[in-house]
């Protein structure tokens, strides 16, 4: 799977939008970009994903460059609840291989 | 739908002792996940199962660590000696078939070991 970068923290406003980047420049054609968030003490949860077109679900919008090398994940409109650490994920789609690796994330803390 | 189950929530146990963690996945699902979480290494993946076939186990730690799921509704996940670096929160996680569906996890087992 494919390696991706995401900056370590970041804060937003409450009721502001959140715009998470994250840089997979190494992606292959058949790989998609996931997201997921791990709110304390909870197991992850899974926000959407998408393999070129931007996609949009209740929870986020998600945005891929056409060179398919970095995303943005969007909380339209951040609440308190947010407050999560984001994994942005890349895998291969196809074949038996289901495995998601996870990094370091994007501790996100949105203030009142 | 109840989602992914893990029992217990928590342990707490003397070094030496053998621990076993549960996890019933989603009903349909046709593939288990088992994960741990630690400060230091983050959420590394142990194990995983398609139809009930471990099909990956090279993340389990070592010979201590060993993981069944003997039906589709049911997996555990065995210590056995467990040791204080075994020290964690542990996840199972299921997913339906098709290739792009996303996991659902289970709220975790804290395991402390003593």
């Amino acid at each position: 799977d494919a390696k991706t970068t995401q900056p370590p923290s970041m804060d937003c406003a409450e009721g502001r939008a959140a715009n998470l980047p994250c840089n997979h420049s190494t992606i292959s054609g058949n790989e998609y970009v996931y997201w997921y968030r791990q709110i304390h003490s909870q197991g992850p949860q899974y926000i959407i994903h998408g393999l070129k077109n931007n996609e949009t679900n209740e929870m986020a919008s998600l945005i891929i460059t056409e060179d398919r090398k970095s995303s943005t994940l969007i909380l339209p409109h951040a609440t308190l609840r947010d407050t999560a650490v984001y994994y942005c994920i890349v895998r291969v789609a196809g074949g038996n291989d289901y495995k998601l690796s996870f990094g370091a994330g994007t501790t996100v803390t949105v203030r009142a | 739908d109840a989602g992914v189950i893990q029992s217990p929530r928590h342990e707490v146990t003397e070094m030496g002792q053998e621990v076993t963690l549960r996890c019933k996945p989603i009903s349909g699902h046709n593939s288990l996940f088992w994960y741990r979480q630690t400060m230091m290494r983050g959420l590394e993946l142990l194990i995983y199962f398609n139809n009930n076939v471990p099909i990956d186990d090279s993340g389990m730690p070592e010979d201590r660590f060993s993981a069944k799921m003997p039906n589709a509704s049911f997996s555990t996940l065995k210590i056995q000696p467990s040791e204080p670096r075994d020290s964690a929160v542990y996840f199972c996680a299921s997913i339906p078939p098709g290739v792009t569906s996303g996991y659902t996890f289970g709220s975790g087992t804290r395991l402390t070991v003593v």
